[in-house]
């Protein structure tokens, strides 16, 4: 069985600071990994997706993660937070013969001011 | 090129009342997906169907809940005897093939009441 850790229902960053959205998984096999941004009322938008080609996988708007599988993790990052970056983000995964992709339960991003 | 789309966006229905949700994939797309976005749950994989291969049912929450996909094209989410927990946000995904990034459609709202 998959499952997905994501650290923190709520982040808050001021703009131009780090952001960092935290991820860990739990797989039997060598998972693929994705992250997904959700607008409101809008449908998952893929940011990036790790699929054992390079640890460090960069995405749009300015996103990137890194895969560590000594720590199980893939977590989130922008160097510079922007107010259009506030919205929720999802990490998953996928393998093991799952046929679905197996979601974290949610990071909700805010911006300050 | 267009994306997913589903019809229709919102639904409102009584208790006790089927309703029939529609996915239309990307053009191409082998793979096709249907979750559920609820506040209690989360996301969670329903369903998934791989060109015209007989779906893996096992994700259903119910024997309410059915779902067929015509020609390896347009799917459609069936619940029958819709109950105040279906109240939930139905979204639907395509995939050029299994473990590639998932493409998410804009979602239907269903209200129960």
């Amino acid at each position: 069985a998959q499952s997905v850790t994501q650290l923190g229902s709520h982040v808050s960053v001021s703009e131009g600071a780090l952001v960092l959205l935290r991820c860990n998984y739990s797989s039997s096999v060598p998972p693929y990994l994705f992250w997904y941004v959700q607008y409101p009322n809008q449908g998952l938008q893929l940011l990036l997706k790790y699929t054992s080609a390079a640890t460090l996988v960069k995405g749009i708007n300015g996103f990137e993660a890194e895969f560590k599988k000594s720590e199980t993790s893939f977590h989130l990052t922008k160097p510079s937070a922007h107010m259009s970056d506030a919205a929720e983000y999802f990490c998953a995964v996928m393998g093991g013969g799952a046929d679905g992709l197996t979601f974290g339960k949610g990071t909700h991003l805010i911006i300050q001011p | 090129g267009a994306g997913v789309s589903q019809s229709p966006s919102n639904k409102v229905t009584e208790k006790g009342k089927d309703v029939e949700l529609r996915c239309d994939p990307i053009s191409g797309h082998t793979a096709l997906y249907w979750y559920r976005q609820s506040l209690g749950q989360g996301l969670e994989f329903l369903i998934y169907f791989q060109g015209n291969s007989a779906p893996d049912k096992s994700g259903l929450p119910s024997d309410r809940f059915s779902a067929e996909r015509t020609g390896g094209s347009v799917s459609t989410l069936t619940i029958q005897r819709t109950q105040q927990e279906d109240s939930a946000v139905y979204l639907c995904a395509s995939s050029s093939a299994p473990e590639r990034e998932q493409y998410f459609g804009p979602g239907t709202r269903l209200t129960v009441t």
